[in-house]
């Protein structure tokens, strides 16, 4: 019931289109989602994060698209960048002090030019 | 914003001998620091919880004995590998949360090999 699915595993987008990543979760007390971008020999960086009370939330190119009846929340990219290309990770926790983060499998995004 | 400050952010050891990884929150309390192992191309395992003053939480099948975590002040935790082997060889990364309500910041990680 921790688990958080997260697909595809790897994508390939050109520059300008539109990258889509996808998440599921068991665990209906998860009340924070964020994605995190991490780059080779880095720790991730948060990216965007989005709470159960709205269904959508957008960061310049990047929008959280939330649906707590299907337990599901999927990361979008505008407009992808070459500068985009990087390992993607979701992400779902509780809210209380110490709660631990259970990670999506990632996502390896390559933008061409 | 938040920042957690890792270091090293690599290391190169010989087998038998010991590393310790340092993570502080530079303008933050982190009241629970995480530990985390990611080796390539696979997602974050979570080793170890700990919060300031208390002993760590170890995730089932993490030997605490190998991984030694202290988290003695709000600023600062430290994980040390005892007596490396090639196999504990990993991207070792910390996360630092101030309390409920607020997000994870994480360190910039630390590769470690062991020779």
């Amino acid at each position: 019931q921790q688990q958080v699915k997260q697909s595809p595993q790897s994508l390939i987008v050109q520059k300008g289109g539109i990258s889509i990543i996808n998440c599921a979760y068991e665990n209906t007390a998860f009340d924070y989602f964020p994605w995190y971008q991490q780059f080779p020999g880095k720790g991730p960086a948060l990216l965007i994060a989005i709470r159960p009370d709205v269904s959508e939330k957008k960061e310049g190119r990047f929008t959280i698209s939330f649906n707590k009846s299907a337990k599901q929340f999927s990361l979008h990219i505008m407009d992808s960048q070459p500068g985009d290309s990087a390992t993607y990770f979701c992400a779902a926790s509780k809210e209380t002090s110490g709660s631990r983060l259970t990670f999506g499998e990632g996502t390896q995004l390559t933008v061409n030019p | 914003g938040a920042v957690v400050s890792q270091h090293p952010s690599w290391v190169i050891c010989k087998s038998g001998t010991s590393v310790k990884i340092e993570c502080r929150s530079l303008d933050f309390q982190a009241t629970t620091m995480f530990w985390y192992r990611q080796f390539p191309k696979q997602s974050l395992m979570l080793m170890a919880t700990s919060n300031e003053g208390s002993k760590a939480t170890y995730e089932q099948g993490v030997e605490k004995d190998k991984f030694l975590i202290n988290h003695a002040s709000l600023t600062l935790s430290t994980l040390t590998v005892t007596s490396a082997h090639p196999e504990d060889s990993s991207f070792y990364i910390c996360s630092a949360r101030t309390g409920a309500g607020y997000g994870y910041t994480f360190g910039s990680g630390t590769r470690l090999t062991v020779v």
